[in-house]
């Protein structure tokens, strides 16, 4: 059974940076295919794709957020780590790790952590 | 940024066929499958759909897929009650040198 599980803070400051992590189970960041990435949804907005890292450490992200995120694997950990630098009340929404293999979709999903920016 | 267009909200009685319309670019849904997730109130998302017109194991056969040229649909016949959710199609796009996910802007679907 896969599992992700997101976690960090709740509350950040406007320019300061955000750092969330995705814990995984069920599967292994090293197999071929596998991928785990972040999607976030402002409240009561639609869903926004951040980024995926993949098994080989090939990296993708939102072209609009590009120059503020970075994604991460430690796979010995089993986890992923976005970081996005200089967040502004704008990020302010509920952030979900997810995980592909193989495929053109996302069926696994965590079930979010809301991070609110605010001074 | 590439987008795709859904319209805001759909609705229909229980036992009737609501379908939902997803328009996007040559460069998404012209040349990539379509995805489409459904989101219950407060909880994550759920593939319903994959591979434009494949369902995962568990999605009933009430939900289903289909494509054509840069614009995708999803149907669901048989509208339940359990179905009044938000639904969002979503792609690969290939517009830029590094491919990138895109979401649909959201559908609501009303079960009157």
């Amino acid at each position: 059974q896969i599992t992700l599980k997101e976690s960090g803070p709740t509350l950040v400051k406007p320019t300061q940076t955000l750092t969330l992590t995705c814990s995984f189970s069920g599967f292994s960041l090293t197999t071929g295919g596998v991928g785990v990435g972040w999607v976030r949804q402002p409240p009561g907005k639609a869903l926004e794709w951040l980024g995926l890292i993949y098994w080989n450490d090939n990296k993708r992200y939102s072209p609009s957020l590009k120059s503020r995120l970075t994604i991460t694997k430690d796979t010995s950990k089993q986890l992923v780590v976005l970081t996005m630098t200089t967040v502004d009340p704008v990020d302010t929404g509920t952030y979900f790790c997810i995980q592909t293999h193989s495929s053109s979709s996302f069926p696994n999903w965590g079930r979010g952590t809301l991070v609110t920016v605010s001074s | 940024q590439s987008v795709m267009t859904q319209p805001p909200s759909a609705s229909g009685t229980p036992g009737q066929r609501v379908t939902i319309s997803c328009s996007g670019s040559d460069f998404n849904i012209g040349r990539n499958t379509v995805n489409w997730y459904q989101q219950l109130p407060g909880t994550a998302p759920k593939l319903v759909i994959y591979a434009d017109s494949l369902r995962p194991s568990g999605v009933p056969d009430r939900f289903s897929g289909s494509k054509s040229g840069a614009s995708a649909s999803l149907a669901i016949s048989g509208l339940q009650s359990e179905d009044e959710a938000e639904y969002y199609c979503a792609a690969w796009d290939d517009s830029l040198n590094d491919p990138f996910y895109v979401f649909g802007t959201g559908t609501k679907v009303i079960v009157l």
